[in-house]
């Protein structure tokens, strides 16, 4: 089963910023938080991980609270092109390489 | 880079017959993931590969699926025989073990079972 806990759905006034929010309460310390976001019917798409540090890519930035128990990912401005199911996912990043996806949250950018 | 190739992006078959997906990971990546999705079920790990060996495949869901990884830019996933069940779309996906772990996804194979 998934780690991890998201809203099913979401909405974001184009422009504005989308705040996606991750629980992850049973975290392990070597565990890293990893978001994917899934297009439509594409293959997902890697955006951003860390583990305990916040960290900003040109996509989006990751806010990971200092329990490290839940996380948020942030669109600083959010386009029609970021409508998608966005995936928070925990694991380790060395040994074990499985991904388990959850249900992920349903991310609607309305004009 | 052309990324991870899959081919074909679309099977129609019947059951009964045998399913061949095929899958071209990023150049010198060295792990490979096999996923399947569903409405019903989402996205779900089946096989994954380091180094062109099977680590872990706890996913699959039955003797009619077989994965191979015969070297490290090819591998195959083979249904035998399908059933309407199988229907989905398969991902692969490749990464470097080395590096951040982050997996780059195919554009998927959409298999239709009548």
């Amino acid at each position: 089963d998934a780690k991890t806990t998201q809203p099913p759905s979401m909405d974001c006034a184009e422009g504005r910023a989308a705040n996606l929010p991750c629980n992850h309460s049973t975290i392990s310390g070597n565990e890293y938080v990893y978001w994917y976001r899934q297009i439509h019917s594409q293959g997902p798409q890697y955006i951003i991980h860390g583990l305990k540090n916040n960290e900003t890519n040109e996509m989006a930035s990751l806010i990971i609270t200092e329990d490290r128990k839940s996380s948020t990912l942030i669109l600083p401005h959010a386009t029609l092109r970021d409508t998608a199911v966005y995936y928070c996912i925990v694991r380790v990043a060395t040994g074990t390489y499985k991904y388990i996806f959850g249900t992920g949250t349903r991310l609607k950018v309305l004009a | 880079d052309a990324g991870v190739i899959q081919s074909p992006r679309h099977e129609v078959t019947e059951m009964g017959q045998e399913v061949t997906l095929r899958c071209k990971p990023i150049s010198g990546h060295n792990s490979l993931f096999w996923y399947r999705q569903t409405m019903m079920r989402g996205l779900e790990l089946l096989i994954y590969f380091n180094n062109n060996v099977p680590i872990d495949d706890s996913g699959m869901p039955e003797d009619r699926f077989s994965a191979k990884m015969p070297n490290a830019s090819f591998s195959t996933l083979k249904i035998q025989p399908s059933e309407p069940r199988d229907s989905a779309v398969y991902f692969c996906a490749s990464s470097f073990i080395e590096g951040g772990n982050e997996q780059f996804f195919g554009p998927g194979t959409r298999l239709t079972v009548l």
